[in-house]
C-alpha cells in the first residue's frame, strides 16, 4: 500500500524559533496534502491544503504566515511552524490521498513540544 | 455548520462487543469513515462507507445509514490491543474530511 512519511517524529525546540516538518509520499505522487493539527484528547484540526506548484489553502484561524506550508515537488509537502511558541506544541499529521480523494494515506505524525 | 457526534468514551470487556455510535450533519456526503488511532501515533485506517448497510471486515464491522445521518462501528471479540481511540470522520461534497472527536475505548480484562 501507499506509504506517507514525516520527519521528524518528534522536535523540541526553544520559544521563538522555527521547525521545519516535512512530509513525504515514498511510493506515489501527491498533488494534494493535508496538514493537521491535533491537541491531547482532542480529534484532527484541518490547518490546511497544500498544493503543488500553488499556494496552500488555509483553514479558517490558521494563519499562513504563521504555518508556512511549502509543497516543492509531487512527493513532498514541508510544514514550517515560525516563531514557535508554547501553545504551538501539538501532534502534527500529514496525509495524502492516494486513487481518489476518499483514500487518505496518514503520515506517523511529528509531536512538537516548544519550551 | 457541520457537525460529527460520538461518544466521549466507552469502556468494555475482552471478549466481548461494543458498539461506537456517530451521527452526522455535514454539507454533502461522500463517504463515512472509522479510523483507530492509538495515543501517541497517527490514526490508521479501519473502514469506509459511501452506501447504505453493513460492512464487514474481520472482527470489524462499519454499518451505515445516510438517510438518518447515522453509523456505527461494532467491534467483536475484543483483545486488550483493541484498546485506542476511534475517530469518525466524514468525506463532505467538498472532498474535505470532517472529523469527529474521537471515542476512547478501554478494554478491561
Amino acid at each position: 500500500g501507499a506509504v506517507v512519511s514525516q520527519h521528524p517524529s518528534r522536535v523540541i525546540c526553544k520559544s521563538g524559533t522555527s521547525v521545519k516538518i516535512e512530509c513525504r509520499s515514498l511510493d506515489f505522487q501527491a498533488t494534494t496534502m493535508f496538514w493537521y493539527r491535533q491537541f491531547p484528547k482532542q480529534s484532527l484540526m484541518l490547518m490546511a491544503t497544500s498544493n503543488e506548484g500553488s499556494k496552500a489553502t488555509y483553514e479558517q484561524g490558521v494563519e499562513k504566515d504563521k504555518f508556512l506550508i511549502n509543497h516543492a515537488s509531487l512527493t513532498l509537502s514541508t510544514l514550517t511552524v515560525t516563531s514557535a511558541h508554547p501553545e504551538d506544541s501539538s501532534f502534527y499529521i500529514c496525509s495524502a490521498p492516494f486513487g481518489g480523494m476518499e483514500t487518505q494515506y496518514f503520515g506517523p505524525g511529528t509531536r512538537l513540544l516548544v519550551l | 455548520g457541520q457537525n460529527i457526534d460520538q461518544p466521549t468514551e466507552m469502556t468494555a470487556t475482552e471478549g466481548a462487543i461494543v458498539q461506537i455510535n456517530c451521527t452526522y450533519q455535514t454539507s454533502g456526503f461522500n463517504g463515512l469513515f472509522w479510523y483507530q488511532q492509538h495515543a501517541g501515533e497517527a490514526p490508521t485506517f479501519l473502514s469506509y462507507n459511501v452506501l447504505d448497510g453493513l460492512e464487514e471486515k474481520g472482527r470489524f464491522s462499519s454499518f451505515l445509514s445516510r438517510s438518518k445521518g447515522y453509523s456505527y462501528l461494532l467491534l467483536k471479540e475484543l483483545q486488550m490491543k483493541d484498546s485506542a481511540s476511534y475517530l469518525c470522520a466524514v468525506l463532505d461534497s467538498n472532498y474535505q474530511l470532517i472529523w469527529g472527536a474521537g471515542t476512547k475505548l478501554i478494554i478491561k480484562p
